[in-house]
């Protein structure tokens, strides 16, 4: 089955820096990749995501990457604020046509100090 | 609030009684999923049902757990002799099939804390 590693494990930054969140997943056929934020308390958010047909994707201030040769994919949130502190998790799954399973990464705890 | 809805929120039991948790999915969605999430880890996946259909249960929900969604709808997840290695969060998430997408709406959470 597919197998998602996620780093760092913690993550602190300044506000106004760029943070990056990384993970590798072990499926050569999973084709989508969704990234979630999830505050205390509440269930995962999705945030962003992408699918193996394209190399980049970007909205506002979030950005994803994803190097299918290397098997993995990258979130870099730029201009941080303190609202974006909160738990991060990449997923990977399959889709043909039925219920994409995701598998998820042990998440990364970013912190956006003032 | 139109979002996935779980009830209750949190569920203290005893080692060995049984419990039952809820899920309402986003109305037009056809999918339901539900993952388990332990402390400091990402969820996993437990089971989904297309509709009323149960097409796929993980390895991880054992004899003692039983999912089902009886009119395509709602949803309930009973844990049977609860442990405690049962204690977690169980987290409920809706989708609609629609060409390529199936972005995953994820509820609240039930916390499950087993004594």
């Amino acid at each position: 089955g597919e197998n998602v590693e996620q780093h760092p494990s913690t993550l602190s930054v300044q506000e106004g820096d760029s943070a990056v969140i990384k993970c590798t997943y072990s499926d050569s056929a999973s084709n989508y990749f969704p990234w979630y934020k999830q505050e205390l308390g509440k269930g995962p958010q999705l945030i962003i995501d992408i699918r193996s047909n394209v190399g980049e994707k970007k909205d506002q201030r979030i950005a994803v990457t994803l190097n299918k040769t290397a098997k993995h994919f990258s979130l870099h949130i730029t201009e941080t604020q303190p609202e974006d502190s909160a738990v991060y998790f990449c997923a990977a799954a399959f889709s043909s046509g039925s219920a994409r399973q995701l598998t998820f990464g042990s998440g990364t705890q970013l912190t956006v100090l003032p | 609030d139109t979002g996935v809805s779980q009830n209750p929120r949190h569920k203290i039991t005893k080692r060995g009684q049984n419990v039952t948790f809820r899920c309402d999915p986003i109305s037009e969605h056809n999918r339901l999923y539900w993952y388990r999430q332990t402390l400091g880890q990402g969820p996993e996946f437990l089971t989904y049902f297309q509709n009323e259909a149960q097409l796929e249960k993980s390895r991880l929900l054992s004899d003692r757990f039983s999912a089902e969604r009886p009119k395509g709808s709602f949803s309930t997840l009973e844990i049977q002799r609860t442990e405690q290695g049962d204690s977690a969060m169980y987290l409920c998430a809706s989708s609609f099939q629609r060409g390529g997408s199936n972005e995953q709406f994820f509820g609240p959470g039930t916390r499950l804390t087993v004594l």
